[in-house]
């Protein structure tokens, strides 16, 4: 399979934990994302990755919140001290390097926090 | 900054039955994506369709960037083909990066 990979799918935490996501981009992708999705809502834009540079950073992403890809690969996506209202679907997805920015998205990672 | 709207909201439609649902953009955007979401949250990717009109099986769509909006036609629907549908477009001058997300068309499809 050469899409998108995320996991853990589904993360269970209690209020004060941290969470760290994974995501694996379409290999000959370049760009990379991260959404967040709140129940009844689109996605909202996070933060986007050129190779292992971070471009752009949505003010959503507070301070608790760090986004990595190291080497240009897969990335990471931690959530310290996480609180009620981060619970939300964590989508990723990758895109080649056109202006016109196909994505292509991962099944999700669903964080509860309890 | 630039506004994705779709309509309607919901939508509910017996099998068989055929359905539109339109997406309006208030800016220029270099390009505009369909999505299904299904029941477990993933995006399947419908449509990557900036201009004209493009067809796969029973689902079809037109843009009309000009005119600022798309057309997502569904055609002898059936009860897989419940979930949301969002239209996303991507803006100009971003390096093609930036995605801006509609809310959705919250689509069931009765048996």
């Amino acid at each position: 399979d050469t899409g998108v990979s995320q996991n853990p799918r589904h993360k269970i935490t209690k209020r004060g934990q941290n969470v760290t996501f994974r995501c694996d981009p379409i290999s000959e992708h370049n760009r990379l994302y991260w959404y967040r999705q709140t129940l009844g809502q689109g996605p909202e834009f996070l933060t986007y990755f050129q190779n292992e540079a971070q471009l752009e950073k949505s003010r959503l992403l507070s301070d608790r919140f760090s986004a990595e890809r190291p080497k240009g690969s897969f990335s990471t996506l931690e959530i310290q001290r996480t609180e009620q209202g981060d619970s939300a679907m964590y989508l990723c997805a990758s895109s080649s390097n056109t202006n016109t920015g196909e994505l292509f998205f991962g099944e999700g990672s669903r964080l509860t926090v309890l | 900054g630039i506004q994705v709207e779709q309509s309607p909201p919901d939508l509910i439609l017996q099998e068989g039955a055929n359905s539109t649902l339109r997406c309006n953009f208030s800016d220029s955007v270099n390009n505009l994506q369909w999505f299904h979401q299904n029941p477990w949250g993933q995006l399947i990717n419908l449509f990557y369709i900036p201009s004209g009109t493009k067809q796969n099986g029973r689902l079809s769509a037109t843009t009309v960037a000009t005119e600022r909006y798309s057309l997502l036609y569904i055609s002898s629907s059936q009860t897989t083909d419940s979930g949301v549908y969002f239209c996303a477009v991507v803006l100009p001058n971003t390096g093609g990066f930036k995605t801006i997300f509609g809310a959705g068309t919250r689509l069931f499809v009765k048996a």
